[in-house]
């Protein structure tokens, strides 16, 4: 089995600061995904990363694959309300499709 | 276009009782899943369907735990004598029928709480 470890498991900040989660796992894995979970929502797929090293960036998101594949962050700058939620690191590269979920990590921003 | 819909939002059982929960994927989505999330174990892999395949039962944590997908849509989990153990959210989620789709839609779960 393939495990992610994800921290912090908890972030809280006030609105404007920037936060850096982390998905570390001693595996290498051809790819990669971020989920978001809003409470009394499923999770919600927010981008797949694919090559070492890759850098995407989604509005105020960016997130990095490391060179090896065995880790990768998701920064948020200038953090909003709407950004809190679960932020969860997804192995999408088991048998038959089935996703290998990190423990997740809460982020609450306070405005 | 709708998403994948699951019912009950929320169940409240008791101990030993059976209950089912339905799952409804998105039309079209030949691959249908089931994941639970609890506190402790946060989210796992439980079962998963694709086309007229042979389901992974893989992730099922005990044979209390069966689910169904009927005509290629609908889905059925069904928990047989409930424990408190089993309070848990259900997810389900669908996705394309490509080899290696990349993104699962999840549904908004059902919220189990086995009393």
């Amino acid at each position: 089995t393939q495990l992610l470890e994800q921290s912090p498991q908890f972030l809280s900040i006030q609105e404007g600061e920037n936060l850096t989660v982390y998905c570390n796992s001693s595996s290498v894995f051809s790819s990669l995904q971020w989920y978001r979970q809003e409470p009394g929502e499923g999770p919600v797929l927010l981008v797949t990363v694919v090559t070492g090293g890759e850098v995407k960036k989604l509005k105020r998101l960016t997130f990095q694959f490391g060179d090896a594949r065995k880790d990768s962050s998701l920064h948020i700058t200038a953090a909003q309300p709407g950004d809190t939620g679960l932020y969860l690191c997804v192995n999408n590269r088991g048998a038959g499709n089935k996703l290998t979920f990190g423990g997740g990590t809460r982020v609450l921003v306070k405005p | 276009g709708a998403g994948v819909s699951q019912s009950p939002s929320n169940k409240v059982t008791e101990k030993g009782k059976d209950v089912e929960l339905r799952c409804d994927p998105i039309s079209g989505h030949t691959a249908l899943y089931w994941y639970r999330q609890s506190l402790g174990q946060g989210l796992e892999f439980l079962i998963y369907f694709q086309g007229n395949s042979a389901p992974d039962k893989s992730g099922l944590p005990s044979d209390r735990f069966s689910a169904e997908r009927t005509g290629g849509s609908v889905s059925t989990l069904t928990i047989q004598r409930t424990q408190q153990e089993d309070s848990a959210v259900y997810l389900c989620a669908s996705s394309t029928p490509t080899p290696r789709a990349d993104t699962q839609y999840f549904g908004p779960g059902t919220r189990l709480t086995v009393l």
